[in-house]
């Protein structure tokens, strides 16, 4: 079955880049995307990147993907406190039903 | 009122009670989704609904139940659950189903079984 994984904690000082990372195991995904959780609220997404492009970069985010290492990253530029949150990546692979499969987050915290 | 909103924020319930939470979204979209998130896992996709039609159930206990009376409201009725039901219970929508329409999320619903 599909499988994300992403490491727990990341902690960075403000001003730094935070890049969060990102290994799943199904080369058939289509979309890959960053979602973005703070305290008490739902998911929001940050940004997503179709399987045949290798870069995508929207103002302070950039996201990295290397189809061969099945591995994606989210850089954050110039982090500040209002970054720390969770950080869920997700892939979908299918048509039809819209079946996004996540990882179970990185909690960024940005010091000040 | 905009987005998509659940009811309630919060729920504390014992195991032979029955309770429901809702979701409303006022996006106009054509697909609804219940998600589990639980400690330390992954996201769980539950439920999708199209056009009030179910179009997937993850291997869900029948002790959750959902309910789309039409495409701007969704439910998820509870009963006899247990304590590691406990979890946050996520809604989403997106305009159609399929690769590359975005999902929009409530706040979640905190259910807490004792």
């Amino acid at each position: 079955g599909e499988d994300v994984e992403q490491s727990p904690f990341l902690s960075v000082r403000e001003g730094d880049s935070s890049v969060i990372n990102c290994t799943y195991t199904d080369s058939s995904s289509t979309y890959l995307y960053w979602y973005k959780q703070e305290p008490g609220a739902g998911l929001q997404l940050l940004t997503y990147i179709f399987s045949n492009m290798d870069m995508k970069q929207d103002q302070r985010l950039t996201v990295l993907l290397n189809k061969k290492d099945k591995h994606l990253s989210l850089r954050i530029a110039d982090t500040q406190t209002g970054d720390s949150a969770i950080y869920f990546c997700a892939e979908s692979m299918r048509t039809g039903a819209n079946n996004l499969f996540f990882g179970t987050g990185t909690r960024l915290t940005v010091i000040p | 009122e905009t987005g998509v909103t659940q009811t309630p924020r919060h729920l504390v319930m014992g195991m032979t009670n029955k309770k429901s939470l809702k979701c409303e979204q006022h996006l106009g979209h054509n697909a609804m989704y219940w998600y589990k998130q639980s400690a330390k896992k992954p996201l769980e996709l539950m439920f999708v609904y199209s056009l009030e039609e179910r179009v997937e159930n993850n291997s869900v206990p029948s002790r959750f139940s959902p309910e789309c009376p039409n495409s701007s409201h969704l439910f998820l009725h509870l009963h006899t659950l247990q304590p590691e039901d406990s979890a946050l219970y996520l809604c989403a929508s997106s305009q159609d189903l399929g690769v590359g329409y975005e999902q929009y999320f409530g706040p979640g619903t905190r259910l807490t079984v004792t």
